[in-house]
């Protein structure tokens, strides 16, 4: 079991342009959420997708959009980027249960 | 709304016990979490508690107070891979899935 998967590890933009950060759930697992973690504090929940629909959304703009696939992996989209979206961006899956996941991660710069 | 509150940082020593806080103030609860995250890693699963009372696993143990809205991770036998933040989260379970609100983290160093 491969467990969650992200891609990429590491990204680096600059101001003003798009990223689209890949997320693979564990086997078996149907449901996939977004967090982002800044430096030295806890994860913020961005959305959280199943069965092809975004079903949760937490305080995050328009800028922050997903999708989520037939095959229930998920892509995070965001536009515009500013400085402040720079952060790790975690993927979580469930199955149904109460525990989540937790993805390694995509580390996000922005300059 | 949730809103939960952990200490920012805790230093111990190797082979002693530390004692990491949680408090929480929600519209509902449904259990509370504990992760424990190393430094660009994912968080990774220690505990979830539901009922009042405390639950033991190995060196690691938690504990709940739901009257209280508190909660504690203590760590035993110290050893230097525990060095990591630990983060406290609550879920909040609606019609359509649930998300998990997490505090600040508690980050702990242990030294030598």
């Amino acid at each position: 079991d491969a467990g969650v998967t992200q891609s990429p590890t590491h990204l680096i933009k600059t101001r003003g342009q798009q990223v689209t950060l890949r997320c693979s759930p564990k086997s078996g697992h149907d449901t996939v959420s977004w967090y982002q973690q800044a430096l030295g504090q806890g994860p913020q929940f961005i959305f959280q997708y199943y069965e092809e629909e975004e079903r949760q959304r937490g305080n995050f703009p328009d800028r922050f959009s997903g999708h989520q696939f037939p095959n229930y992996s998920s892509e995070l989209n965001v536009n515009a980027l500013l400085l402040g979206d720079s952060a790790l961006y975690l993927c979580a899956s469930r199955a149904g249960g109460n525990e989540q996941f937790f993805g390694p991660g995509t580390r996000l710069t922005v300059l | 709304g949730q809103n939960i509150d952990q200490p920012t940082e805790m230093t111990a020593t190797e082979g002693a016990i530390v004692q990491i806080n949680c408090t929480y103030q929600t519209s509902g609860f449904n259990g509370l979490f504990w992760y424990q995250q190393h430094a660009g890693e994912a968080p990774t699963f220690l505990s979830y508690n539901v009922l009042d009372g405390l639950e033991e696993k190995g060196r690691f143990s938690s504990f709940l107070s739901r009257s209280k809205g508190y909660s504690y991770l203590l760590l035993k036998e110290l050893q230097m891979k525990d060095s990591a933040s630990y983060l406290c989260a609550v879920p909040q379970f609606a019609a359509a899935g649930n998300k998990l609100t997490f505090g600040g983290g508690t980050r702990v160093l242990v030294k030598p």
